[in-house]
């Protein structure tokens, strides 16, 4: 069975540029959330949708935007890039919303410079 | 003061070795609690879940969460170079976001 994926992989921009992350979780999975995780650090949370609606949202300024689609898949955009934004963005999955156990996709890594 | 605290190690530990982990919080309304491994440039991998306090075994793992100390642990028996890899603490209060710890880097050496 296929897990959480996510695209792309790797990915460089310059600052003040639009990213679009992409996910799709596990089949049958109709949650799914957004984590930033900084290099040695653990992962922050963004967002989560479920079923379509936004579910929750983290201390991130209103630059990072997502929408979860009918067939569950979900985008992350985060616009006017800072350096700052540098960091390993993961896709998490889970049946249910609010139960904790979520499956993490292997993450994109945005570089901004 | 983070809500949820962890020695970011490194843990160095010979193979066949007990490896212990812990990680303190200060929400009492974290009910649901995760331990999950990372290996370099990967995405976490859940390896334990528990549901408020209590002892949970799974194979060579073993978790404990103490609610009234604000107290988690995951015990890992037999430690193998294979098991070298940062491991996260996360907890949930009912609801919607996980809250990590910062990991704590563990190596296991042959």
């Amino acid at each position: 069975d296929a897990g959480v994926t996510q695209s792309p992989t790797h990915l460089i921009k310059t600052r003040g540029q639009q990213v679009t992350l992409r996910c799709s979780p596990i089949s049958g999975h109709k949650s799914v959330s957004w984590y930033q995780q900084v290099l040695g650090q653990g992962p922050q949370f963004i967002f989560q949708y479920y079923e379509k609606e936004e579910r929750g949202r983290g201390n991130f300024p209103d630059r990072f935007s997502a929408r979860q689609f009918p067939n569950y898949s979900s985008e992350l955009n985060v616009n006017a890039l800072l350096l700052g934004d540098s960091a390993l963005y993961l896709c998490a999955s889970s049946f249910l919303a609010g139960t904790g156990e979520l499956f993490f996709g292997e993450g994109s890594r945005l570089t901004v410079l | 003061q983070k809500e949820v605290e962890q020695d970011p190690g490194p843990l160095s530990v010979p193979e066949g070795a007990i490896v212990s982990l812990n990680c303190t919080y200060s929400n009492s309304a974290f009910q649901y609690f995760m331990w999950y491994r990372q290996y370099s440039r990967k995405g976490p991998e859940l390896l334990m879940y528990t549901y408020s306090s209590g002892n949970k075994e799974d194979g060579r793992f073993t978790a404990q969460v103490d609610k009234s100390s604000k107290y988690i642990s995951l015990f890992i028996r037999d430690s193998q170079p294979s098991d070298s890899a940062t491991y996260l603490c996360a907890m949930e209060a009912a609801g919607n976001k996980l809250t990590f710890g910062g990991g704590t880097r563990v190596l296991v050496k042959p």
